[in-house]
C-alpha cells in the first residue's frame, strides 16, 4: 500500500505568479484535504474534496482553487501569489472523510520572493 | 469550532526519561490523533484515538473523550523522539481537523 505523495518537494516563485502542487492519496482512500502551515505554526485547513467535490473549506480567499480526479488525486492551484503565501503545503487523505483518520504526505515547501 | 490547546509547548529531557503531552479539546469529537513533525515537514501519524488507550512501542495515547482531554506518553526518550508533537481534532459535523499549537520536544543525548 503506497502512501500520500506530494509533488514538488520544493519550489520557489515569483510575487504575482501562479503555482500547482499535487497530491496522490493513499491507495483506498477517496477524501483529500490540503492544509498551509507557516513557520512555527500548526497546519491550517484550506479545503476538503471528497469524491471530486468540494467539501468544506477554511478561512483562504477565492485565489486559492483545488481539484480532485477520478483516482482521487488532487491538485492546490494558488493564483497571484502574495509573500505571505510561502508556507509547507500538507496534503493528508482519509477514507470516507476522516474515517480511521488522515495519513500526511511530505509536503511541498513553498517560497514566494 | 472545536480549539484545541496542548501543554506545555516546550519540553526538554535527557535521553531516557520519560515525558507526558497534554491535549485539550472544546467539543466532543469524531477524531482525534497524535503526530510527530520531523525535522523536513512530514507529519508521521502516531496515534488514531477518539477514545480509550492504544500502545505502540515506547509510546502510548489515552483519551478521555468525557472529559475532553488526550495523553501522550513517551517513555525511554531518545534523540531521535525530538521534534514536534501535534494533537488534531475533528468534531461532529466538520470537515476540518484543526490542531492545536504543538509541543517542541528536544531531547538531548
Amino acid at each position: 500500500e503506497t502512501g500520500v505523495t506530494q509533488s514538488p518537494t520544493h519550489l520557489i516563485k515569483t510575487r504575482g505568479q501562479q503555482v500547482t502542487l499535487r497530491c496522490s492519496s493513499q491507495s483506498g482512500h477517496n477524501t483529500v484535504s490540503w492544509y498551509q502551515q507557516a513557520l512555527g505554526q500548526g497546519p491550517q485547513f484550506i479545503f476538503q474534496y471528497y469524491r471530486e467535490e468540494e467539501n468544506g473549506r477554511g478561512n483562504f480567499p477565492p485565489r486559492f482553487s483545488g481539484l480532485q480526479f477520478p483516482n482521487y488525486s488532487s491538485e492546490l492551484n494558488v493564483n497571484a501569489l502574495e509573500l505571505d503565501d510561502s508556507a509547507l503545503y500538507l496534503c493528508a487523505s482519509s477514507w470516507d472523510r476522516g474515517q480511521g483518520g488522515y495519513t500526511f504526505g511530505s509536503g511541498t515547501r513553498l517560497t514566494v520572493v | 469550532g472545536i480549539q484545541v490547546e496542548q501543554s506545555p509547548p516546550d519540553l526538554i529531557l535527557q535521553e531516557g526519561a520519560n515525558s507526558t503531552l497534554r491535549c485539550n479539546f472544546s467539543d466532543s469529537v469524531n477524531n482525534l490523533q497524535w503526530f510527530h513533525q520531523n525535522p523536513w515537514g512530514q507529519l508521521i501519524n502516531l496515534f488514531y484515538i477518539p477514545s480509550g488507550t492504544k500502545q505502540n512501542g515506547r509510546l502510548s495515547a489515552t483519551t478521555v473523550a468525557t472529559e475532553r482531554y488526550s495523553l501522550l506518553y513517551i517513555s525511554s526518550s531518545q534523540t531521535t523522539d525530538s521534534g514536534v508533537y501535534f494533537c488534531a481534532a475533528l468534531s461532529g459535523g466538520s470537515e476540518k481537523l484543526v490542531f492545536g499549537k504543538g509541543t517542541k520536544l528536544t531531547v538531548n543525548p
